[in-house]
């Protein structure tokens, strides 16, 4: 089956720790991308890449960091610098033209206790 | 400064009722207007498309109506089911066509009582 998983469904930190969420995709889609949603703002975008070994920031990219070493991950990582990080994480893909949708990963429930 | 507004925040909608759900853009530039289903702990998932060369389009129960001199768009749930509550998002993306970047509304809770 083509989709996108991600990993861990849920995910404790402490403050000061950084964290990695992974994303994984097998629709050989070039363009992924992170989203936090929180509730009643709806999804805003961390960051973005459309091809591997670039990527660009999103919104609000302040306090993560990405990398894109392979077209089918995208990991994310939540640093101690990021203040507020208790959030739904999502991460999605799509072809890399307009137009096309983007499919969404089930999400990763980030809690820093 | 949200790109795209989505309103209401939360709807209660009856067994067999319209649900309905609005947003407004004031980028003039965006030309797809997606909107997609949420539900709790799962990934949004796409429920329909619009551009903006029509004013309307329907899938099966879904309907989307867009008013593009309004800069307006809105989605019709028709003979709304329990198994349609969920969380709706709307979104709107613009060119550069190099990647498909979304501006999402902040979501309606939508909930269907039997």
């Amino acid at each position: 089956d083509g989709g996108i998983t991600q990993s861990p469904k849920y995910l404790f930190r402490k403050e000061g720790q950084n964290v990695t969420l992974s994303c994984e995709q097998n629709l050989n889609h070039d363009a992924m991308y992170w989203y936090r949603q929180d509730p009643g703002q709806g999804l805003r975008l961390i960051y973005y890449s459309q091809i591997v070994n670039d990527f660009q920031k999103g919104d609000i990219a302040e306090g993560y960091s990405v990398s894109r070493e392979k077209k089918e991950s995208f990991p994310l990582t939540v640093t101690s610098a990021q203040k507020n990080p208790t959030a739904f994480y999502l991460c999605a893909s799509s072809m890399a033209s307009t137009y096309n949708e983007q499919f969404f990963g089930p999400g990763t429930r980030l809690t820093v206790l | 400064q949200q790109q795209v507004k989505q309103s209401p925040q939360s709807l209660i909608v009856q067994k067999g009722g319209i649900s309905i759900i609005n947003c407004a853009y004031e980028n003039t530039a965006f030309d797809y207007f997606p909107w997609y289903q949420q539900f709790p702990g799962k990934g949004p998932a796409l429920l329909i498309a619009i551009r903006p060369d029509v004013s309307e389009k329907k899938e099966g129960r879904f309907t989307i109506s867009f008013n593009k001199s309004a800069k307006q768009f809105s989605l019709h749930i028709m003979d709304s089911q329990p198994g349609d509550s969920a969380t709706y998002f709307c979104a709107a993306s613009r060119p550069p066509y190099n990647f498909n970047k979304f501006y999402f509304g902040s979501g309606t809770k939508l909930n269907v009582k039997p």
